[in-house]
């Protein structure tokens, strides 16, 4: 099946200070990614999509310039939480969608990243 | 807009019994996409079904099937001989078939407990 890798999947920072996560779909090309966030015993809840060689797409009340995204490659996509503060602790998740033929457009996710901001 | 509904927060079900979780979705599009994923503590994300709405047989996946009814809008999960490592919280999930806007919308989940 679709494997998609999500690195760091805990991170510990200091108020203020940006964190970069990571996102990969290692056995196939994603043109598009998504990021998530999800409280605890929540659903998840989209934050934004991100598009291969073009800007994010944001959901509503979501900062774009706190939340920056980078889609560079058809592998990678990046959200970097700039300024964190305790308020942005969360699990983070990205998902992959499969595009190929046969894919069916199916999202494969990540194993989430775990924010704690002190 | 569509929306996705999970009328039982929690089930539980003994070991090797069968149980059956619910999903209704609201949507005018007739051409979509529904997904069951599975996240058990680990909080993985793991896709347990798909089913595409033009199809009309159900979809099944080993110990997984789907009772897709179409016209009724619900797309149900049902688990046979349920395992302990089913347990899990189960959401159910909607999207387009359009790539421009592919996203997945998602229920607030059936948290389902298999006791041994």
């Amino acid at each position: 099946g679709a494997v998609v890798s999500q690195h760091p999947s805990w991170v510990i920072c200091k108020s203020g200070t940006s964190v970069k996560i990571e996102c990969r779909s290692l056995d196939f090309q994603a043109t598009t990614m998504f990021w998530y966030r999800q409280f605890p015993k929540q659903s998840l809840m989209l934050m934004a999509t991100s598009n291969e060689g073009s800007k994010a797409t944001y959901e509503q009340g979501v900062e774009k310039d706190k939340f920056l995204i980078n889609h560079a490659s058809l592998t990678l996509s990046t959200l970097t939480v700039t300024s964190a503060h305790p308020e942005d602790s969360s699990f983070y998740i990205c998902s992959a969608r499969d595009d190929t033929a046969g894919g069916g457009e199916t999202q494969y996710f990540g194993p989430g990243t775990r924010l704690l901001v002190l | 807009a569509q929306t996705v509904t999970q009328s039982q927060p929690e089930m539980s079900v003994q070991e090797a019994e069968t149980v059956t979780l619910s999903c209704t979705y609201d949507t005018s599009e007739s051409n979509y996409y529904l997904f069951w994923y599975k996240q058990p503590p680990s909080r993985q994300m793991i896709l347990v079904i798909r089913q595409e709405a033009y199809k009309q047989q159900n979809a099944t996946e080993n110990r997984f099937s789907v009772n897709f009814q179409k016209a009724a809008k619900s797309f149900s999960l049902k688990i046979s001989d349920s395992q302990l490592g089913d347990t899990a919280m189960y959401f159910c999930a909607f999207m387009k078939h359009d790539r421009s806007q592919g996203n997945l919308i998602f229920g607030k989940g059936t948290k389902l407990s298999v006791k041994p």
